[in-house]
């Protein structure tokens, strides 16, 4: 069965203490892998894509990775504003549900000052 | 949220009523999708729309159904309300089907 894995569930960080969250993924024929973040009672907002093993994208102070199996979200000096849940995403393959995005449970990042 | 905008943004109804979700782009998007967003499951699509008249089943459509007349409008109904479609519903849009999607802000319904 298709699965995406976010770990950790959540996470707390020092206002510039850097760490990575983690997506792993067990569904075949990977189409794309998407970062979101959603911030409470709004709709996820769109980070990266990224669609094939070594590609990185960086955005301020997160960095996203892939590999074969999974994705990391590398979050360097974060800020109190980048407290948010992170939203993991993978597209198959057109052979299974088309345009289905498969999520994660999320990682809620808490960054004190 | 860049074009996209659900309605209403929260609703409370009783069990067994039927309910209608409307989700309205000004983009253009080909791609329309319904998710629903619960604690311990994450976000589950529902129902998608690949074009005006066009859907398909998702992971979790039974006591859902969808509609889209228009390329602009798809609408999400709940023909007989339950407590187990207390949820927060979120409407995606896409203008390629292996691109990012772009969220509304969700509808938060409780079926009491």
């Amino acid at each position: 069965e298709d699965q995406v894995t976010q770990s950790p569930e959540a996470l707390r960080l020092q206002e510039g203490e850097s760490s990575s969250l983690n997506c792993s993924y067990t569904v075949s024929g990977l189409r794309g892998l998407f970062w979101y973040r959603q911030d409470p009672g709004k709709g996820p907002e769109f980070l990266f894509t990224l669609y094939s093993a070594g590609e990185e994208k960086e955005k301020e102070r997160l960095k996203a990775t892939l590999t074969k199996k999974e994705s990391f979200l590398h979050i360097t000096a974060p800020k109190p504003e980048d407290s948010a849940t992170y939203l993991c995403a993978v597209i198959m393959n057109y052979g299974g549900s088309q345009g289905n995005l498969i999520f994660g449970k999320g990682t809620k990042l808490s960054v004190k000052p | 949220d860049a074009g996209i905008t659900q309605s209403p943004r929260h609703k409370v109804t009783e069990t067994g009523t039927p309910v209608t979700l409307r989700c309205h782009q000004t983009e253009n998007h080909r791609y329309m999708y319904w998710y629903r967003q619960d604690p311990g499951h994450g976000l589950r699509l529902i129902h998608y729309s690949y074009g005006v008249k066009d859907t398909d089943k998702g992971e979790v459509s039974d006591g859902y159904s969808v509609s889209r007349s228009k390329t602009e409008d798809f609408l999400l109904t709940l023909e007989s309300a339950t407590s187990s479609q207390t949820s927060v519903y979120f409407c995606a849009i896409s203008e390629r089907v292996n691109e990012g999607y772009t969220f509304g802000s969700g509808t938060r319904l409780t079926v009491v």
